[in-house]
């Protein structure tokens, strides 16, 4: 079994729509999470950095951490079609620099 | 902006070649990390550094060495290139204990 598990998609949802993209993951010594957005032919881009648990908003996305369930989402508010990506959860411990990232999810907005 | 930089963005070589991917950062980073990306296993840690000269293994070392003589660069190469090392590199830098900054990556194909 994975440390983390993403659902690969393909999503598929209107333009304006919520987005919600999930990871779960089983090692309870994870501390630190992230998300990273990856367009076709580039990097992955951090998107999101949170701590524990809790939500962080940013604009049109907030990141949610629920460390009892060993959860973690992404929500994307009226989404676009420039939103269009692959979206990577990652996690670390609290100490050493390693990640573990999902698989990632692909998302097609559709205008 | 931080910009870490992969030296190509398409490469092609044989089987048995000694392969060199290079990356470089510019905001004094001392970690520096080499991924590949692979569809359906996401991001594979292949090696580390946290400072010059200092490297450590990731999960799937074999068939690869690093080297990196200064601070803002670090290298990948690839011993003897085999069909199964054709993937996506990605290079990232990171201070201590924050996140990952990535480059866009190295399509390499061994024929």
């Amino acid at each position: 079994q994975k440390e983390v598990e993403q659902d690969p998609g393909p999503l598929s949802v209107p333009e304006g729509a919520i987005v919600s993209l999930n990871c779960t993951y089983s090692n309870s010594a994870f501390q630190y999470f992230m998300w990273y957005r990856q367009y076709s032919r580039k990097g992955p881009e951090l998107l999101m950095y949170t701590y524990s648990s809790g939500n962080k908003e940013d604009g049109r996305f907030t990141a949610q951490v629920d460390k009892s369930s060993k959860y973690i989402s992404l929500f994307i508010r009226d989404s676009q079609p420039s939103d269009s990506a692959t979206y990577l959860c990652a996690m670390k411990k609290s100490s050493g620099d390693k990640l573990t990232f999902g698989t990632g999810t692909r998302l097609a907005v559709r205008p | 902006d931080v910009k870490v930089t992969q030296s190509s963005r398409y490469l092609v070589k044989r089987t048995g070649e000694k392969v060199f991917l290079e990356c470089v950062q510019d905001m004094d980073h001392e970690n520096m990390f080499w991924y590949r990306q692979d569809p359906g296993l996401g991001l594979r840690l292949i090696y580390f550094s946290y400072d010059v000269k200092m490297k450590e293994k990731g999960d799937i070392p074999e068939g690869y060495s690093v080297s990196r003589e200064k601070k803002e660069r670090f290298s990948l190469i690839l011993e003897s290139a085999s069909t199964n090392q054709t993937s996506m590199y990605l290079c990232a830098s990171s201070p201590p204990h924050q996140p990952q900054h990535f480059g866009d990556g190295t399509r390499l194909s061994i024929l």
